[in-house]
C-alpha cells in the first residue's frame, strides 16, 4: 500500500545512546517532516525538508538531526538521547501545491529514552 | 507568532448525538485549515481540508467543518456520533497560504472524543 513507513515502531533506549528514526514515503511527494507528538502539546515540527536536499529547523530542533537521503528517504537521529526526547514521533509527507497539499503520516515509532 | 487552540481537550457524547470540536487560530490572513483523527496506537488520517472557495467543507465519515472568517474558527461537526468516533482529533493549519509554501502546518493540541453507548 502507498503511504509513509516508520521504522522502528518501539524502541528503548538509555541516557547518552544514539539512534536513527528512518522514514521512507513512496507517494513521490516532494517535502517531508518530522514532529513529535507529546500529551497535551499536539504535534510539533522537530525538522522538515521542503525538497530533496534541503533540511531546515522547525519548533523543537534541539538534540535532533536529520537527513534527506533521498525523494523517498528523510531520517531523524538522535546523538545523545536524553529522557525529555521520549515522545512518539511520527514522520509525514506532502506535495506543496493546492488542492494535493496535505500531509500523509505514518504510524509513528514510540521511543523511551530512560 | 501564529497558533491554533482547541479549547475542549476532553468531551463525551453519547452515541446518536452531535458533536461539535472547536478551533481557531490566530493570523492575519486566511490560512489552510485541516482536521485530522488519530485513533489509539495509530498515526494521523485526514478528515477534511479547506483552501479558498465555500467555506461549508465535507469530509470523510460524515464529518463536515465550517470555516468563520470573522471568528477565525474552523469548528468540526457531525450530526449523530458512532462509538468508532472515538478517538482524539487534531485541528491544523499552514499560515504560508497563497503560492509555493514549505508547507508546515501547526497543529493544535488535540480533542479527546469519548463516546457513551
Amino acid at each position: 500500500n502507498a503511504g509513509v513507513t516508520q521504522t522502528p515502531k518501539f524502541q528503548v533506549l538509555k541516557t547518552g545512546q544514539s539512534m536513527t528514526l528512518q522514514c521512507a514515503q513512496d507517494m513521490n511527494h516532494n517535502s517531508m517532516y518530522w514532529y513529535r507528538q507529546d500529551p497535551g502539546m499536539g504535534l510539533r515540527l522537530i525538522y522538515y525538508s521542503a525538497s530533496e536536499g534541503t533540511t531546515d529547523k522547525g519548533e523543537v530542533p534541539n538534540g535532533y538531526n536529520v537527513s534527506r537521503l533521498n525523494k523517498r528517504e528523510f531520517s531523524l537521529r538522535l546523538e545523545s538521547a536524553a529522557p525529555s526526547q521520549t515522545s512518539v514521533y511520527f514522520c509525514a509527507s506532502s506535495e506543496l501545491l493546492v488542492p494535493n497539499y496535505g500531509y500523509t503520516f505514518g504510524s509513528g515509532t514510540r521511543l523511551t529514552v530512560v | 507568532a501564529q497558533s491554533v487552540t482547541q479549547p475542549d481537550i476532553h468531551i463525551t457524547v453519547s452515541e446518536g448525538a452531535s458533536l461539535e470540536l472547536r478551533c481557531n487560530y490566530s493570523y492575519g490572513a486566511t490560512p489552510y485549515l485541516f482536521w485530522y483523527v488519530q485513533s489509539p496506537g495509530q498515526g494521523l488520517q485526514l478528515l477534511l481540508k479547506y483552501f479558498s472557495g465555500d467555506t461549508l467543507v465535507q469530509g470523510i465519515k460524515g464529518f463536515e467543518a465550517e470555516f468563520k472568517r470573522s471568528q477565525s474558527s474552523f469548528n468540526l461537526r457531525k450530526p449523530s456520533v458512532h462509538w468508532s468516533d472515538a478517538a482524539e482529533y487534531f485541528c491544523a493549519v499552514n499560515m504560508n497560504a497563497g503560492g509555493t509554501s514549505y508547507g508546515k502546518l501547526t497543529f493544535g493540541q488535540g480533542t479527546i472524543l469519548t463516546v457513551h453507548p
